[in-house]
């Protein structure tokens, strides 16, 4: 099974910062990876697919990079609806496991 | 509109049968996988299993096969997740989400609001 590892689990920001998300892959999954956003009680919202690609509706200060096993999600300009829970997940094989989350908080 | 929605929240008994359901509308249910998330209570999104409506082929995550069944009805546009026996380790929040694919790349592009799943004595 392919694992990934996200980082920080919790990271802690003001509105207006700048702040980065890091997925590691346990092997080479090129580009096959999507990031979503989880609200409580909400369902979860994809933001970027294939490591750099903006869902539609998404705002543009969301952005993806990375490819083989190392990506990112970048917030450019904190807003308050972005405090949320963050998960990467893998598409490479049909197990299309999960990251365990990024838990971003209000400082 | 693409929607999925899923059937309401459930108390069950340890040892008890359970069906939860998600009905897709706004799409061909038949031309796209749908595939079953648990949360369990403050942990993360795990992937139980992925269906084809359009032929039925189902496949499960290592840590889900034998324990759930996933099934659709394509009559109705619904797929649904099963027990045939839960445990309170089963308590959790289930998703439902539709597989986008735009080859090779894919991904889960729409969900059901989740069904709250408590197993208690």
């Amino acid at each position: 099974d392919i694992q990934m590892t996200q980082s920080p689990s919790s990271l802690s920001a003001s509105v207006g910062d700048r702040v980065t998300i890091t997925c590691r892959a346990s092997q080479n999954i090129r580009r096959y990876l999507n990031w979503y956003q989880h609200k409580p009680g909400k369902a979860p919202n994809l933001l970027i697919y294939g490591a750099s690609s903006l869902q539609s509706g998404v705002p543009s200060r969301f952005s993806g990079s990375g490819s083989g096993t190392d990506f990112s999600l970048t917030i450019s300009g904190l807003q308050p609806e972005d405090f949320a829970t963050y998960f990467c997940q893998q598409s490479y094989t049909n197990m299309y496991t999960f990251g365990q989350g990024t838990t971003l908080e209000i400082k | 509109e693409v929607q999925l929605v899923q059937s309401g929240a459930e108390v069950k008994k340890p040892g008890e049968s359970l069906r939860i359901s998600c009905e897709g509308s706004g799409y061909i249910f038949t031309d796209y996988w749908i595939a079953w998330v648990r949360q369990m209570p403050g942990k993360g999104l795990e992937w139980m299993g992925i269906l084809y409506p359009g032929d039925s082929d189902v496949r499960y995550g290592p840590s889900f096969q034998g324990q759930v069944t996933i099934s659709a009805d394509r009559s109705t546009n619904t797929a649904y997740l099963q027990w045939g026996s839960l445990k309170a380790s089963d308590t959790a929040i289930y998703y439902c989400a539709r597989l986008q694919q735009l080859p090779p790349d894919n991904w889960f592009d729409s969900w059901g609001q989740g069904t709250l799943v408590t197993v208690s004595s």
